[in-house]
């Protein structure tokens, strides 16, 4: 069992520049997040979704996009590139309830 | 609304001594928690939760804590530090029926030899 698998595991980007994270997880869990990590803040909950075709805002929904085609995937979407936007970003996946949450190894994203 | 103090960002303790990181909660609900450890440069590992049935609960790596509603409190313990719980570790709190964590800000444990 791969768990959660994202890709890239690093990117450099340009201001103004748009890329996708991707996210996949074959644990067939419904519910599936985007999470930034930031020194000093933990970790802030960007999107989420209970299923495919469902999705929702978390914390700092602000300059990404996020879609559920299938229950496998969860690509998060930047739309222009921002410095701010330099973080570690993690994906998770979970069974619904309050259960275990499964972490990737993280994106680390460089805007310069 | 549900949130997490973590009251230390850092702790350090010497190899072969307790380990005690705080961390207290707000919920609405009755609440999951978890604390969860990050190695540097690694991901994040659960290392144990709280759902509900026993206030005392064990984890991996001899970890436990202890859950006080009286308190709102979920204080992570560990009677022997060991040179690899040299990491940092999250409190996370989840409304049960929510899976959205709220995560605490962290608290970087070093180990001195």
């Amino acid at each position: 069992n791969a768990g959660v698998t994202q890709t890239p595991k690093f990117q450099v980007l340009k201001t103004g520049q748009s890329m996708t994270l991707q996210c996949a997880q074959d644990m067939n869990h419904e519910y599936m997040s985007w999470y930034r990590q930031d020194p000093g803040m933990g970790l802030r909950l960007i999107h989420y979704s209970v299923g495919a075709g469902i999705t929702d805002q978390g914390e700092v929904p602000n300059g990404y996009n996020v879609s559920r085609s299938t229950t496998e995937d969860f690509p998060l979407r930047l739309l222009s590139a921002a410095p701010s936007q330099t973080s570690v970003y993690f994906c998770a996946s979970s069974t619904r309830g309050g259960t275990e949450a499964f972490f990737g190894q993280g994106t680390r994203l460089t805007v310069v | 609304a549900q949130s997490v103090t973590q009251l230390d960002s850092h702790v350090s303790v010497s190899e072969g001594t307790p380990v005690l990181l705080r961390c207290n909660y707000s919920s609405s609900y009755s609440p999951s928690l978890f604390w969860y450890v990050q190695h540097p440069n690694k991901g994040l590992q659960l290392l144990l939760k709280y759902t509900s049935a026993a206030t005392l609960v064990k984890g991996i790596n001899g970890f436990e804590a202890e859950f006080k509603k009286s308190e709102t409190s979920f204080h992570l313990t560990k009677p022997s530090a060991h040179m690899s719980d040299a990491a940092e570790y999250f409190c996370v709190v989840s409304e049960l029926g929510n899976e959205k964590l709220t995560f605490g800000t962290g608290t970087r444990l070093t180990i001195i030899p």
